[in-house]
């Protein structure tokens, strides 16, 4: 089966623009789930998606949304960048809800510089 | 609190030597606990997890981690380090509801 896959790999964006970035989960995989990781605050997560819906939700401000398609592939969207959101976004798909013995599995990431 | 500590940021042992990266869980989530390594420029890889099924879990790699209830440990274990094995590693515990990541430790070989 091919893995996680995010798009792009590699993004710079300016200061008050907005960024979407896309994940395609595991054939199969229904629960796709966004993490920021960044060297001083490590990883964080940002929220699930299940079957469409948001399942859960991490501390991060409005500015930051996603959405789930059909095909479970996922998106997220940062508004009015920051720079402070310079940071690698990672995506993970899970065969079902976060619970249990199941784990994750990441796509590589995507590098967003925010100049 | 946090409900995984991973102690030591960094490590560094020479190649051939025992690995051994520290992770504690807190007692108050379920022991759904998860090894992940990342190396650079990429994302996070799954090493080995506990399933209940063992208190000795192996995984990839070589590696291998001890489940100890009475400790609330979860220490990730390599008998010989290789260079290979410089990457970072992350402690991961499922609450239920999301994945909490330790802070991570850099494990450096030398040669």
């Amino acid at each position: 089966k091919a893995g996680v896959t995010q798009t792009p790999r590699y993004l710079i964006k300016t200061r008050g623009q907005q960024v979407t970035l896309s994940c395609s989960p595991i054939s199969g995989h229904r629960s796709v789930s966004w993490y920021q990781q960044t060297p001083g605050q490590g990883l964080q997560f940002l929220f699930e998606y299940f079957s469409e819906t948001q399942r859960n939700k991490g501390n991060f401000p409005g500015r930051f949304s996603g959405r789930q398609f059909s095909n479970s592939r996922s998106e997220m969207n940062v508004s009015t960048l920051e720079l402070g959101d310079s940071a690698l976004y990672l995506c993970a798909s899970s065969p079902a809800q976060t619970g249990g013995w199941y784990e994750q599995y990441f796509g590589p990431g995507t590098r967003l510089t925010v100049t | 609190a946090q409900s995984v500590t991973q102690l030591g940021s960094h490590v560094s042992v020479s190649e051939g030597a025992l690995v051994l990266l520290r992770c504690n869980y807190s007692s108050s989530v379920p022991p759904y606990l998860f090894w992940y390594v990342q190396y650079p420029n990429q994302g996070l890889q799954l090493l080995l997890k506990y399933t209940s099924a063992a208190t000795l879990v192996k995984g990839i790699n070589g590696f291998e981690a001890e489940f100890k209830k009475s400790e609330t440990s979860f220490h990730l274990t390599k008998p010989s380090a290789h260079m290979s094995d410089a990457a970072e590693y992350f402690c991961a515990v499922n609450t239920g509801n999301q994945f909490y990541f330790g802070t991570g430790t850099s494990l450096t070989v030398i040669p």
